[in-house]
């Protein structure tokens, strides 16, 4: 079982420039989410979504962007990187809002 | 005031003692979560509690729900255990979950 697979694991982007970060799950979860996580502040909510055609903002959700045009699929969308957006990215997914959550490897992300 | 504290912040154990780990909340939740995340950066899923008590292989979680507080025990701890323990609480099935800052576990053999 593949579970939830995020790419890429590391990045390097230039300010101003922006990139999709990919999630996928094959477990057929409902629910999805995006966490950033930044040293001494845990994990952030960015975006969430409780099924295809669904999403709703969470904690930090400037600068980013997301869809769910499938059941699998929750691409986190950085339109404009910025330097504040260096963090550390987690998709997760679970069957029922928080039931037991399956997350990605996570991405390392240096915006420069 | 965070609405989710963890303490210690940070626990250095020699291998074997008991460890506890608490959680606690200042939001109505319905259920609590723990994750465990290795130093290579993967979370992984430990427990979701919504009452009294789970336990698997030597870890124990317990939730008072009313006191708002969690703890996570570890017995006969060893160094494979060092990690950072998040505790996080949801207040409905789709409602945003709210994580804890963590707890950085280190056990020294």
């Amino acid at each position: 079982n593949a579970g939830v697979t995020q790419t890429p694991k590391f990045q390097v982007l230039k300010t101003g420039q922006s990139m999709t970060l990919q999630c996928a799950q094959d477990m057929n979860h409902e629910y999805m989410s995006w966490y950033r996580q930044d040293p001494g502040m845990g994990l952030r909510l960015i975006h969430y979504s409780v099924g295809a055609g669904i999403t709703d903002q969470g904690e930090v959700p400037n600068g980013y962007n997301v869809s769910r045009s499938t059941t699998e699929d929750f691409p986190l969308r950085l339109l404009s990187a910025a330097p504040s957006q260096t963090s550390v990215y987690f998709c997760a997914s679970s069957y029922l809002g928080f039931t037991e959550a399956f997350f990605g490897q996570g991405t390392r992300l240096t915006v420069v | 005031k965070n609405e989710v504290e963890q303490s210690p912040q940070n626990l250095t154990a020699q291998e074997g003692e008991f460890i506890t780990i608490n959680c606690s909340y200042s939001v109505g939740i319905s259920a609590l979560h723990w994750l465990q995340q290795h130093p290579g950066g993967g979370i992984v899923s430990l427990f979701m509690l919504s009452s009294g008590k789970k336990k698997h292989g030597r870890l124990i979680a317990t939730i008072n729900i009313q006191e708002k507080h969690s703890s996570l025990h570890i017995t006969a701890s060893h160094p494979r255990d060092s990690a950072v323990y998040i505790c996080a609480g949801g207040k409905t099935s789709y409602d945003k979950v709210i994580f804890g800052p963590g707890t950085s576990l280190s056990v020294i053999p």
